[in-house]
């Protein structure tokens, strides 16, 4: 079955600094690639995706390369803010016909925390 | 303004009690998912609807109840069988050529 793995957190950064929080897939075929992030207290938002191989996703600073050879969609962002702050989830989704996906497999989440 | 909205956002529960949580939403999406989510492990898929009347199991539905009489509404029973309760419920809708999922802002419910 499909599954997806990321780094484990928490994570805790600086303001401005580098982040990179890892994500590996397991899937057959071609699936879809997602990042979602989750603020405190509240749903989850679609915050970049990829549905091919070497296609790129971004937002809002964020960004995350589909690498087949390697199965994996990494998330980055440059220079990390504050309001940064929050969970962060990867998953994958398989095209199943047509327009139609089937459901999406999610990762652990990652905790991301930005100090001033 | 489109979207999904899940209520009630916090619910306490006596052991032993069925608990209903309400899902609604105006964006037309054919599917509607329920998820649960524990500190740790992720999100995990409770039920999900794909169109009317009809609905699957996900990875976790012992313990829980939906139905889908109208394209707007999922709501979801947490039922006395549910041996752990107490979590994050999450309810999503897509429109199924995009793959993503918009997410309701969560519903958290305690057993006491």
């Amino acid at each position: 079955g499909n599954s997806v793995t990321q780094m484990e957190g928490p994570v805790t950064l600086s303001e401005e600094a580098f982040l990179t929080i890892n994500c590996t897939y397991t899937a057959t075929g071609y699936p879809s690639l997602f990042w979602y992030v989750q603020y405190p207290g509240e749903g989850l938002q679609l915050l970049l995706k990829a549905t091919k191989a070497d296609d790129k996703g971004s937002n809002k600073g964020f960004e995350a390369t589909y690498r087949k050879e390697t199965t994996s969609f990494h998330l980055e962002k440059g220079s990390v803010q504050v309001s940064d702050s929050a969970v962060y989830f990867c998953a994958l989704t398989h095209k199943l016909g047509g327009t139609s996906y089937g459901k999406l497999t999610f990762g652990q989440g990652t905790i991301l925390t930005v100090h001033p | 303004d489109g979207g999904i909205t899940q209520s009630p956002k916090y619910l306490f529960r006596k052991e032993g009690q069925n608990v209903t949580l309400s899902c609604e939403q105006n964006l037309n999406h054919d599917a509607m998912y329920w998820y649960r989510q524990d500190p740790g492990q992720g999100l995990r898929l409770i039920y999900y609807s794909q169109i009317v009347n009809d609905f699957q199991k996900g990875d976790i539905a012992e313990g829980y109840s939906v139905s889908r009489e109208k394209k707007e509404s999922f709501p979801l029973t947490v039922t006395s069988a549910q041996k752990n309760p107490t979590a994050f419920y999450l309810c999503a809708s897509t429109l199924g050529g995009q793959g993503e999922l918009f997410f309701g802002e969560g519903s958290r419910l305690t057993v006491l």
